[in-house]
């Protein structure tokens, strides 16, 4: 079974600075999805982005960039440039490769989460 | 484009009982998930429906059940309600068979059983 482990319950940073999210998964598959959700207090995930493992190229959305290290099953996250309204949980989540076996169909793996505050 | 709608925001239940949570897609969304959120446990999968099949199902009791309609509206029953049950009942939709291009999920329905 497919495990995902962020091992930053919280972090801080301030306005305007830098701040990395880590994230480590643990699968067998060679074919899979990644994702950051961001949960503000209103509940609502919230994709931030996704990341293709059969793609070298590592993923960006604007302010937000992944460091997607496939051998090292590493998924960190970089916020660039924080903003107060980046606070929120942040949630790393595995998607396997639904043709095999079926058993990835709609099923994200999720990771425990880290609370990201920021600091006017 | 409207959201992923679910309802109710919150709902209280007695232990015992059992309820039942709607949520409604984005419309030409045929995949919705289920996911039971928890401190404790944290976020877990509960199940898949796609043009009304369900394809898979997490690792809870037969209690829990669901079903998808034609226009891909889904519901899903808790029945016999414990104590433990009490979570935020998170419901997402994907545009594509597979899921690839991520889900967009609901505000979630708060249960608290007491």
């Amino acid at each position: 079974a497919q495990t995902v482990t962020q091992s930053q319950p919280e972090m801080s940073v301030q306005e305007a600075e830098t701040v990395t999210l880590s994230c480590t998964y643990d699968t067998s598959e060679s074919d899979y999805y990644l994702f950051w959700y961001k949960q503000p207090p209103s509940r609502q995930m919230i994709l931030v982005i996704r990341q293709e493992a059969y793609k070298q190229q590592n993923a960006t959305e604007n302010r937000f960039s992944v460091n997607f290290q496939k051998a090292a099953k590493s998924f960190s996250l970089k916020i660039s440039d924080s903003q107060l309204g980046d606070a929120a949980m942040y949630f790393c989540a595995y998607r396997g490769n639904p043709n095999a076996g079926g058993t990835s169909y709609g099923k994200l793996t999720f990771g425990q989460g880290t609370i990201l505050t920021v600091h006017p | 484009k409207a959201g992923v709608t679910q309802t109710p925001r919150y709902l209280i239940k007695t232990r015992g009982q059992q309820v039942t949570l709607s949520c409604s897609p984005i419309s030409g969304h045929r995949s919705v998930s289920w996911y039971q959120q928890t401190p404790g446990q944290g976020l877990q999968f509960l199940f898949e429906y796609f043009s009304e099949t369900q394809r898979n199902k997490g690792n809870f009791p037969g209690r829990f059940s669901g079903r998808q309609f034609s226009n891909s509206r889904s519901e899903m029953n808790v029945s016999t309600l414990e104590l433990g049950d009490s979570a935020l009942y998170l419901c997402a939709s994907s545009p594509d068979r597979d899921g690839n291009y991520g889900y967009t999920f609901g505000s979630g329905t708060r249960l608290t059983v007491v």
